[in-house]
């Protein structure tokens, strides 16, 4: 089983519609969560981080994380066109490397005028 | 914010040469490094982690012989493949984090590398 789960879509929705990502993970010492998206053959940018369960919001995206469920979760509201991308959920914990992280293999999201 | 500048963004090269990718941070001191691959449609993957004045951490399947990692300065960290072959074909991308930042990772843009 993989650290970190993501199912890859490809989503396509509707512009204005709520999208909701996911991502599962196995390991309980996972300490920071993180959200990027990437466009094509670009570098990740890193949209949202969190730290402990719960929700935090930042405009049109909100990141929830739930600890017990071993579950976190995007929202993007009003999606416009522009938010087509692929979106990488991502966590770290302390290993021998630092705080390297382990990344899911992304979702791909396409919001369609 | 940091920024991480990767170059080239773009290589060909003849199977069998070597390749040299460097990762700067422009306005921060990056003292650990990451470097990571990405084939089509996968996640990325960790390749190596590289503290500044030390020897690299390199991931388990990751050949250190072929991937060589420099990390000579607290902003610049080089990736060079040697003697490239056609499955070395990849997007390569670096990370850089901040000193006390667990979680202020910026990556760098990519370097799609086709050996041909």
């Amino acid at each position: 089983q993989k650290e970190v789960e993501q199912d890859p879509g490809p989503l396509s929705v509707p512009e204005g519609a709520i999208v909701s990502l996911n991502c599962t993970y196995s390991n309980s010492a996972f300490q920071y969560f993180m959200w990027y998206r990437q466009y094509s053959r670009k570098g990740p940018e890193l949209l949202m981080y969190t730290y402990s369960s719960g929700n935090k919001e930042d405009g049109r995206f909100t990141a929830q994380v739930d600890k017990s469920s071993k579950y976190i979760s995007l929202f993007i509201r009003d999606s416009q066109p522009s938010d087509s991308a692929t979106y990488l959920c991502a966590m770290s914990r302390f290993s021998n490397s630092g705080y390297a992280l382990n990344f899911g293999k992304g979702t791909s999201l396409l919001v369609t005028p | 914010g940091a920024v991480v500048s990767q170059h080239p963004s773009r290589v060909i090269c003849k199977s069998g040469t070597s390749v040299k990718i460097e990762c700067r941070s422009l306005d921060f001191q990056a003292t650990t490094m990451f470097w990571y691959r990405q084939f089509p449609k996968q996640s990325l993957m960790l390749m190596a982690t590289s503290n500044e004045g030390s020897k690299a951490t390199y991931e388990q399947g990751v050949e250190k012989d072929k991937f060589l990692i420099n990390h000579a300065s607290l902003t610049l960290s080089t990736l060079t493949v040697t003697s490239a072959h056609p499955e070395d074909s990849s997007f390569y991308i670096c990370s850089a984090r901040a000193e006390r930042s667990s979680y202020g990772y910026t990556f760098g843009s990519g370097t799609r590398l086709t050996v041909v």
